[in-house]
């Protein structure tokens, strides 16, 4: 069953635009982390976000949280063609963290 | 070194024969995963570790076990594979199940035949 989910299948975006990735879940949480999946590569976490903070910054990314509307979202600003990937919210209540099904970023030149 | 070591990378079996994925991680955590993935579905959760001999059943554990006799090495077994169990099979390690990173292994593609 899956807890979190992304609200996008795909995007695509020009590279040095910004961008925005949606995460909606369904229970209350501890914390939410946002991983990148690069194509034939296993799934890399960018940012952990708790359930008591509204914003947590890595670099390029932004990460922020809303408990009321139980939704996350992932800025990357000045994408680049190495930003391509799929990009997965997975919020961690009970015993273990569970993944949404992602989303598709494509950074064209 | 933190590093999730996936073996064998690719299989391809026939379908009623037995399946071993190994998975190792040389970060002394206590706590390891076995995922799939397939397109459109995600990662699905098939077992956790929480240590040596204390497995539990995730989302998804039908057709599937599991062994961890040392702390560094958790296995996935398929008894008689079935072709729906064709998938990508992922392996992860974490300090802590609810909240730690999860480090992930580059995954073992299995087609069953």
């Amino acid at each position: 069953s899956q807890l979190a989910e992304e609200n996008l299948w795909a995007l695509s975006v020009h590279e040095g635009e910004s961008v925005t990735v949606n995460c909606s879940y369904k229970t209350s949480i501890t914390a939410l982390q946002w991983y990148r999946q690069k194509s034939g590569e296993g799934p890399a976490q960018l940012i952990l976000i708790r359930s008591n903070e509204r914003e947590k910054r890595n670099g390029r990314l932004r990460a922020t949280l809303d408990t009321s509307s139980q939704s996350s979202s992932l800025s990357i600003t000045a994408t680049r063609c190495e930003d391509t990937a799929v990009y997965f919210c997975a919020t961690g209540s009970g015993t273990y963290q569970r993944f949404g099904t992602g989303t598709k970023l494509q950074v064209v030149p | 070194d933190m590093k999730v070591t996936q073996m064998p990378r690719y299989l391809i079996k026939r379908m009623g024969e037995n399946v071993l994925l190994e998975c190792g991680q040389d970060m002394s955590h206590e706590t390891m995963y076995w995922y799939r993935q397939d397109p459109g579905l995600g990662l699905q959760l098939i077992y956790i570790s929480y240590d040596v001999d204390s497995n539990s059943e995730g989302d998804i554990p039908k057709g599937y076990r599991v062994s961890r006799k040392k702390r560094e090495h958790f296995s996935l077994i398929l008894d008689s594979a079935k072709t729906n169990q064709t998938s990508v099979y992922f392996c992860a390690s974490s300090l802590w199940a609810n909240t730690g990173q999860l480090y992930f292994g580059e995954g073992s593609k299995l087609t069953v035949l």
